[in-house]
This record gives structure tokens, sequence and C-alpha cells, in this order.
């Protein structure tokens, strides 16, 4: 069973960067052909998708953080981190981290997060 | 970006109600569809997935329908463990995106 946990400071000044890790357990980051993606959810923008990285290379992020967010990975640690540069107060939020698989239905495949972590905490305040 | 609208964005209901929640893509997604419980305090729960399939170990009261742009997931008889926030989300495009959410409130 895949299990994942986010970990990192929780309270960031305004504009200085943030950074979380998630590592996960039960399976290897490098295996597969998963997308390791970081989430979260405010009060005010509800649940909001931040990136991503793939086993097979490459990172896909959200074009409204682009500027702004570094996902890398660390496959010694098997773990994957979030970099965000430059935080305000909307970016409180709880981050999850959380892994997109594909399901075959005979002519497509079809994404869905199978499993995720428990969610960190994150407040940006002087 | 694809708009998921659900509805309503909560309701009230009995154990044993019959609970119908309904989500609305802004384009066509096929079945490219997922649905969520969420607990205080807990991350999302897979349900279902491919918007009818049901993730193994799930109740079999919970079901989805839909394809296109409409979806539904129902709750047959609904149960107290059942009182959540459930979100539906769609895996068509980057970004992925979610409904609001619909909170299931006990009557």
């Amino acid at each position: 069973q895949v299990q994942l946990q986010e970990s990192g400071p929780g309270l960031v000044k305004p504009s200085q960067t943030l950074s979380l890790t998630c590592t996960v357990s039960g399976g290897s980051i490098n295996s597969g052909r998963y997308s390791w993606t970081w989430l979260r959810q405010s009060a005010g923008k509800g649940l909001e998708w931040i990136g991503r990285f793939f086993t097979h290379g490459g990172t896909n992020y959200s074009p409204s953080l682009k500027s702004r967010l570094t996902i890398s990975v660390d496959t010694s640690k098997n773990q994957f981190s979030l970099k965000l540069s430059s935080v305000t107060a909307a970016d409180t939020a709880i981050y999850f981290c959380a892994r997109e698989t594909d399901f075959w239905n005979g002519y497509s495949e079809i994404p869905y997060f199978d499993f995720w972590g428990q969610g960190t905490p994150v407040t940006v305040s002087s | 970006d694809i708009q998921m609208t659900q509805s309503p964005s909560s309701l009230s209901a009995s154990v044993g109600d019959r609970v119908t929640i309904t989500c609305r893509a802004s384009q066509s997604i096929s079945n490219y569809l997922t649905w969520f419980q969420q607990k205080p305090g807990k991350a999302p729960k897979l349900l279902i997935y491919t918007a009818s399939t049901l993730q193994s170990g799930v109740p079999s009261r919970f079901s989805g329908s839909g394809s296109g742009t409409v979806f539904t997931l129902t709750i047959s008889s609904l149960q107290p463990e059942d009182f959540a926030t459930y979100y539906c989300q769609q895996s068509f495009s980057t970004p992925r995106t979610f409904g609001q959410g619909t909170k299931v409130e006990i009557k």
C-alpha cells in the first residue's frame, strides 16, 4: 500500500519561499507510470491543482503559479518537493501531495488520484 | 481551464435517504471524472473513477453515472458515516479542476 506524507514549515513570511517535501513509502517513486502531484485547499479557492512531475520525466505546472513554482524529485530519498516563491496570504492553505495513476478502459487511459497524503497546513503571515 | 460546477452546494438528509449530487463540466470531458469524499481534517478519499467505476473497498451504495458534461453521484441509502463533503474532479486536461463541493448534513 502506497503512503504519502507531507512535511515542511507551517508558517512562512510574506515574500519568502515555501518549501514542502512529500515522502513516498510502500513503492518506488521511480517505477511505473504515475504523476506525482501537489494540490492545495483553501477556504477561498477550494481544491486547487498546483503541478506534477511524471515518473518518465517532465513536469507540468498550473499556469497561475508557473512563474513562482518548482517541483523536483529526489529518487534516492523517494521524495518529491515543492518550492513556491514570493508567497502572499493568498497562498495560505492545506497542501496535499498525491499520486495520479491511469485506468485503461480498452481504448484510452483515464487518470485519477488514488493515493493522497494527509495534508499539511501552511500559513503565510509576518 | 475546465470549470466544474456541483449542485446543490449543501443538502440535509436523513439516514436511509437516497441522495443525488450533480456535477457539470464547462466542456465535454467524456468520462474523465472522479468523485471524492472528504471529512474534516482529512484528505479526500477516492470513491469513484472514470465516472462510474467504484474504487475497491467503497460500499456499493455509492454509484456514479454520466458522460460528456453532466455527471451524478448517488448514495442509495445514506449511512451515518456518509455525512461529509463530496467533490467531483476532471482529469480530461490540465490544470485538473474540482467542483466546489457538496456538503451532506444530517437533517
